[in-house]
């Protein structure tokens, strides 16, 4: 089966370290999503690209986080500086976007812990 | 805006007994809906959608829900529990906006007693 493979797994982290975490979107797809998942929060979308553009990154705080997608392979998620409060697990999703509701695949996550 | 809202954070049910999640979603088009797993350490996945066709949408696992415009609902029902469906569970609605989003509910955790 295809899947989306998300990595590190986990990540524990000084406060003020940069963090980045990286995903492989289903080959083929042309959307990929980045959420946060917490208990206080539930599932938050934090980015959300269509052929590598960036079209809603509204849920994401600018001063601190950043996501791109240098090729169809590979988009990243980047926390600089990190803090306690970014402490979640953080899933990415992949997707076709053909005008039609299309479910996502979503890997693993990264578990990331700032102390 | 479009939302969805899952009526209890936590359901408890016993093995075999039917299972009902509850959702109701808001939304001023047509919305697609969805019903998402999440087991324990995992990502979540994709246990059936609604896309316009038919009302009564099946989905693996044995899971069926059904899409009532009447009253913005799209409940998630299996008939017969099992423990391995113990896990929690997303409903999700979105639309096609020049590129959709998917907006997710709270979650209901699903407790399956022996």
């Amino acid at each position: 089966d295809a899947r989306v493979t998300q990595t590190p797994r986990h990540k524990v982290t000084e406060m003020g370290q940069e963090v980045t975490m990286r995903c492989q979107p289903i080959l083929g797809h042309n959307t990929v999503f980045w959420y946060r998942q917490t208990m206080m929060q539930g599932l938050e979308l934090l980015a959300y690209f269509r052929n590598r553009a960036p079209l809603d990154d509204s849920g994401m705080p600018k001063d601190r986080f950043s996501a791109e997608m240098p090729d169809a392979t590979l988009a990243t998620l980047k926390i600089q500086p990190s803090e306690p409060r970014d402490s979640a697990v953080y899933f990415c999703a992949s997707g076709l976007d053909q005008g039609a509701g299309y479910g996502y695949t979503f890997g693993s996550g990264t578990r990331l812990t700032v102390v | 805006a479009q939302s969805v809202t899952q009526l209890g954070s936590h359901v408890s049910v016993s093995e075999g007994a039917l299972v009902l999640l509850r959702c109701n979603y808001s939304s001023s088009v047509p919305p697609y809906l969805f019903w998402y797993v999440q087991y324990p350490n995992q990502g979540l996945q994709l246990l059936l959608k609604y896309t316009s066709a038919a009302t009564l949408v099946k989905g693996i696992n044995g899971f069926e829900a059904e899409f009532k415009k009447s009253e913005t609902s799209f409940h998630l029902t299996k008939p017969s529990a099992h423990m391995s469906d113990a896990a929690e569970y997303f409903c999700a609605v979105s639309r096609n906006t020049g590129g959709f989003k998917t907006i997710f509910g709270a979650g209901t955790r699903l407790f399956v007693k022996a």
